[in-house]
């Protein structure tokens, strides 16, 4: 089982839309918990801590379910400059560790 | 303040050939990590450093691959006879303590190509 998984998408919403995406991670001893966004060909830039509590920042919230091992991360009023790749990372250890991502399109 | 310094961004190497990256954390961060993120891949955890120690190299490549941070200059990831497979994109991060709370922040990444 991969340590963290995600939908690979893509997931193609217009604009507007609000879109949720889901992660499971596999180590329950994991404390840290985030949600790093990547353009085509950048470097990957945090989006938002994820807390047991759940916490908004703008149009995004971020969802943690300890007991079943569970993130999201819900999208509201979906623009264009959303289009990206959103990595679900959690930490093991001594290093954070990276699901391979979800691809949102929004389209006009 | 600047970022995460990487350099080169993008390093032709040929096949044998060696190639070294380099990572300048920012300032005031004194663990530094490397990953690798092979074309259509997720990223993958090569290293952590502190400054002249490694902390964790289990995602390193047990042949050809080395890294250090030294107590001066920047964190260097170093790899010997170079082969196709190790075309990828390879970035750095920093933090300024181990990597729990605050996340990491990445630098533009090197874009290794072996010919």
């Amino acid at each position: 089982r991969k340590e963290v998984e995600q939908d690979p998408g893509p997931f193609n919403v217009p604009e507007g839309a609000t879109v949720a995406f889901n992660c499971t991670y596999s180590n329950s001893a994991s404390q840290s918990f985030f949600w790093y966004r990547q353009d085509c060909r950048k470097e990957p830039k945090l989006l938002m801590s994820v807390y047991s509590s759940g916490n908004e920042d703008g149009r995004f919230t971020a969802q943690l379910n300890r007991a079943s091992q569970y993130i999201s991360l819900l999208i509201r009023d979906s623009k264009l400059s959303d289009s990206a790749t959103y990595l679900c990372v959690v930490n093991e250890g001594n290093k954070l560790v990276f699901g391979a991502g979800t691809i949102l399109r929004v389209k006009s | 303040n600047a970022g995460v310094m990487q350099n080169p961004r993008h390093l032709v190497r040929r096949r044998g050939q060696e190639a070294r990256l380099r990572c300048s954390p920012m300032k005031g961060h004194s663990h530094v990590y490397w990953y690798r993120q092979l074309p259509e891949e997720g990223l993958k955890f090569m290293v952590y450093l502190q400054k002249e120690n490694i902390i964790d190299e289990s995602g390193m490549p047990k042949e050809r691959f080395s890294a250090e941070f030294p107590k001066e200059g920047p964190s260097i990831l170093r790899i010997q006879q170079v082969v196709r497979g190790d075309s990828a994109a390879y970035f750095c991060a920093s933090s300024p303590s181990g990597p729990g709370h605050y996340g990491y922040t990445f630098g533009s990444g090197t874009r290794l190509t072996v010919v």
